[in-house]
Order: C-alpha cells, then sequence, then structure tokens
C-alpha cells in the first residue's frame, strides 16, 4: 500500500481558496487516490476520489500530475464549516474496501 | 446522513468487561468495515464482513471478533477489554467488496475505566 504524507496542519479564513497536497511517490498503477473529511465526534465522509488530471465536484477539485506522486486537494472559498480533519487515500479501489488512513490534515477556518 | 447508524453514541465500560456494538449498513450495502479511532490518529481497519463472511482484517487481537447478519447489519464484540480500546469505533458499509467510497456511521464512543 501507497505511503501518503500530508501537512498536519493548515490555517485559513473565511473566503480564501484552500490546498492541500498530499505526497504519494509509491503509488502503483491500479491505486487511486481519495480524500475523506472528518468533523469532530463523527464518522468520515468522501469528497472526491480521481486517477489522474483533474476532477471537480460540488465539494472540492482533485489535481493530480502526470507522474501521479503527489495530489492536492481545492477547496474554493473555505467557511469556518469547512474546519475539520482531511485524509488523503491512496489503493486499489478493486483490491478491497479496507482504508488506510493516515493522520490527516487539521483544516482550520477562522473568520 | 449516510444511512449507516451505530449504537450505541457512547458507552462506559470497565476493563476486563465484555462490549458489543452494532452497526446497520445502509440500505442495498452488503459490506460492512469496522475502524478504531484513537483520539489524534486517524482509523484504523479492524475487519471487514461480506455477506455474512469475514473477508479482511487488520492488525488487531482475536479477541475483537463481528458478525454480519442476514440483512446485512453487523457488530463487533471486543472482550477482555483494556484501557488502550478506549476510542471511537466506527462503521462503515459500501455497497460492494470493493471500492473506495464508504459510508460511515456517527460512531460510537468507547471508554474503558
Amino acid at each position: 500500500l501507497a505511503k501518503t504524507t500530508q501537512p498536519i496542519s493548515m490555517d485559513s479564513y473565511e473566503g480564501q481558496e484552500v490546498n492541500i497536497t498530499c505526497s504519494h511517490n509509491n503509488i502503483a498503477t491500479n491505486d487511486y487516490i481519495t480524500w475523506y473529511q472528518q468533523f469532530p465526534s463523527q464518522g468520515p465522509r468522501f469528497i472526491i476520489q480521481g486517477y489522474k488530471t483533474k476532477v471537480t465536484n460540488e465539494v472540492a477539485s482533485l489535481f493530480i500530475p502526470a507522474d501521479r506522486k503527489s495530489s492536492t486537494l481545492s477547496l474554493p472559498r473555505v467557511s469556518l464549516s469547512d474546519t475539520a480533519v482531511y485524509y488523503c487515500l491512496v489503493g486499489d479501489s478493486q483490491a478491497g474496501t479496507a482504508l488506510i488512513f493516515g493522520k490527516g490534515t487539521t483544516l482550520s477556518v477562522s473568520s | 446522513e449516510t444511512g449507516v447508524t451505530q449504537s450505541p453514541t457512547h458507552l462506559i465500560k470497565t476493563r476486563g468487561q465484555q462490549v458489543t456494538l452494532r452497526c446497520s449498513s445502509q440500505s442495498g450495502h452488503n459490506t460492512v468495515s469496522w475502524y478504531q479511532q484513537a483520539l489524534g490518529q486517524g482509523p484504523q481497519f479492524i475487519f471487514q464482513y461480506y455477506r455474512e463472511e469475514e473477508n479482511g482484517r487488520g492488525n488487531f487481537p482475536p479477541r475483537f471478533s463481528g458478525l454480519q447478519f442476514p440483512n446485512y447489519s453487523s457488530e463487533l464484540n471486543v472482550n477482555a477489554l483494556e484501557l488502550d480500546d478506549s476510542a471511537l469505533y466506527l462503521c462503515a458499509s459500501t455497497p460492494g467488496r470493493v471500492g473506495t467510497e464508504a459510508f460511515f456511521g456517527q460512531g460510537t464512543r468507547l471508554t474503558v475505566v
């Protein structure tokens, strides 16, 4: 399983764009990159998943360069309610559903 | 709301006791996974059940066991509780054995004293 490295914490202000970068140097050919969001005392929530280039949904965008050794989760115009822990996961979506979480990035949004 | 419900939401047990946690999976999902999340850490995979059979296990001792029922709901049992078992226990369901988009419940906060 590819190991991921992401910043422990980030601070932002309301209305700003936040970019959280995740490194996964040993990503395998069949691996997808998935991001989850977790609020205190709640279970993680799936945000976005991608394999290469760019993926966008109503919540976030995911940018993946050609070498796929890193990825960036982009949250446009964050609000206080985006304060949460964000996890970057890398794994083969066809190999099973066991998710391997690291410590994640704690994003704090202030007014 | 993910449609995955867990009970109870909070629980206090004494060291050495046994505990059973319950999870109802999202409608149409036949696979349930359990995770343990210690304070300040990411969730750690305990095991997974697919159509009532264990289908993968993380690095947890045998005193962590589980069941999945015909309606795909699930139980997590922990025997001989230790203080380090204090954690948030999360249940996640998926529509099949594969896929990385899981739907988590709100968790059960277990405190062992």
